[in-house]
């Protein structure tokens, strides 16, 4: 079964700055892997995914994210942060190939000082 | 239309009520998921439609009853709910049942059971 792992409960940047959000996965083969945000009281929006190809993904919202297979990690950046962007960021992993319950991570909480 | 849409956006009953949280997407998506979210955690699945047949059912208590009228719509019938029930539903769907698209979410229904 697939697990992933967000190590930061919270993370502070100030506007202006850049972002990286961490997500480490557990998963034999290549895996699905998806990166989601949640402003309060509102649902997740798929902000990008990756499934194969080009390692380095382009979201929505300005966002990117970098599969790296040899550390297990699929971390979201953004180079300037607004702070329209703080929200409640989840990676999820799938295992594909017809599993199709992707497993959440916890979250990661980012606070944007002005 | 790319949205899923939930009503209502807030929800309020008491023990003994019965009330129904209802789910709308029209973007031809083949599936469609009932998630539960307490505050700061992760969403949990609960149900999950593929076709308009349930094809997983996560342990939820029989308190909790899906319904998939059409290919568009999805319920969830709620009776006789406990105070820990109270959360955000939220609804998803997805271009086929392997989910490896990403989910589309919708804003979810905040409820209280009191």
């Amino acid at each position: 079964a697939q697990s992933v792992t967000q190590p930061d409960i919270h993370i502070t940047v100030s506007e202006g700055a850049s972002l990286e959000l961490r997500c480490n996965y557990s998963y034999g083969a290549t895996p699905y892997l998806f990166w989601y945000v949640q402003s309060p009281g509102q649902g997740l929006q798929l902000l990008l995914k990756y499934f194969s190809g080009d390692t380095l993904v382009q979201g929505i919202k300005g966002f990117e994210a970098e599969f790296k297979r040899s550390q297990s990690s699929f971390n979201l950046r953004k180079p300037s942060v607004h702070w329209s962007d703080a929200a409640e960021y989840f990676c999820a992993v799938g295992a594909g190939g017809g599993s199709y319950i992707p497993t959440f991570g916890r979250g990661t909480s980012l606070i944007v000082h002005p | 239309d790319t949205e899923v849409t939930q009503t209502p956006k807030h929800l309020v009953m008491g023990m003994t009520n019965k009330k129904s949280l209802k789910c709308e997407q029209h973007m031809g998506h083949r599936a469609m998921y009932w998630y539960k979210q307490k505050a700061k955690k992760p969403p949990e699945l609960m149900f999950v439609y593929s076709y308009e047949k349930l094809s997983i059912n996560e342990s939820v208590p029989s308190r909790f009853s899906p319904e998939c009228p059409n290919s568009s719509l999805l319920n969830l019938h709620l009776h006789a709910l406990q105070p820990e029930d109270s959360a955000l539903y939220l609804c998803a769907s997805s271009q086929d049942s392997a989910g490896n698209y990403g989910y589309t979410f919708g804003s979810g229904t905040r409820l209280t059971v009191v």
